[in-house]
């Protein structure tokens, strides 16, 4: 089942931060962040394992809480190439413990001038 | 530098034709996947294959068939292609299960 990605849509000023949430219904053992910008392949960014690690990468990091379920990408004082969509991926953790691997539907984020 | 790459970025096909995107790899990767990407609906996982010879369907193999025959290269097969299979459709690879993905440039194919 798909993980749910909020909001669907961003648009930011330069320098603004912005948060994306990925959330599922099932128990989860890692999650994966990806950037696609338009017309492009879509890029790792990280993953975070199942220990509520987080994890940066440059202006960007992440948090995973697994007793909810949930993840979130903070990016910070966005710059223009952040612009593109986030899709977050989510792999199954308990008895499916490394199985399921699905990204979420995207969300875009665009940062203007 | 780490590459995958598709055979084509568009192709434009018939209803009831059989459409073959490769894909290629050359980081001697075991992990290849398919994926279609459609607007609102992010990457939706087709096919998988972990081994030379080995598939595993995805969330959505209807209508798609695939084929890994070298461990580099891993084929979708539509074979009566249909318009609701207009889309773009991405390759990724990784070492590992559920690695990092490594994609490729992607295929936009439009079936009339």
């Amino acid at each position: 089942q798909q993980p749910v990605q909020s909001p669907q849509a961003v648009i930011l000023r330069e320098g603004e931060d912005a948060v994306i949430n990925c959330s599922s219904s099932k128990a989860l053992y890692s999650v994966h962040w990806y950037r696609q910008k338009h017309g492009e392949a879509p890029v790792f960014l990280m993953i975070l394992l199942k220990g509520g690690e987080q994890k940066g990468h440059d202006k960007i990091s992440a948090s995973f809480n697994e007793k909810k379920q949930q993840s979130s990408l903070y990016l910070t004082a966005s710059q223009l190439s952040y612009s593109g969509t986030y899709f977050c991926g989510t792999e199954e953790g308990g008895e499916n413990y490394g199985q399921n691997f699905v990204f979420g539907p995207g969300t875009r984020l665009s940062v203007l001038p | 530098d780490v590459k995958v790459t598709q055979s084509s970025r568009y192709l434009v096909k018939r209803t009831g034709e059989k459409v073959f995107l490769e894909c290629v790899q050359d980081m001697d990767h075991e992990n290849m996947f398919w994926y279609r990407q459609d607007p609102g609906l992010g990457l939706r996982l087709i096919y998988f294959s972990y081994d030379v010879k080995m598939k595993e369907k995805g969330d959505i193999p209807e209508g798609y068939s695939v084929s890994r025959e070298k461990k580099e290269r891993f084929s979708l097969i539509l074979e009566s292609a249909s318009t609701n299979q207009t889309s773009m459709y991405l390759c990724a690879s990784s070492s590992t299960s559920y690695n990092e993905q490594f994609f490729g440039p992607g295929t936009r194919l439009t079936v009339l």
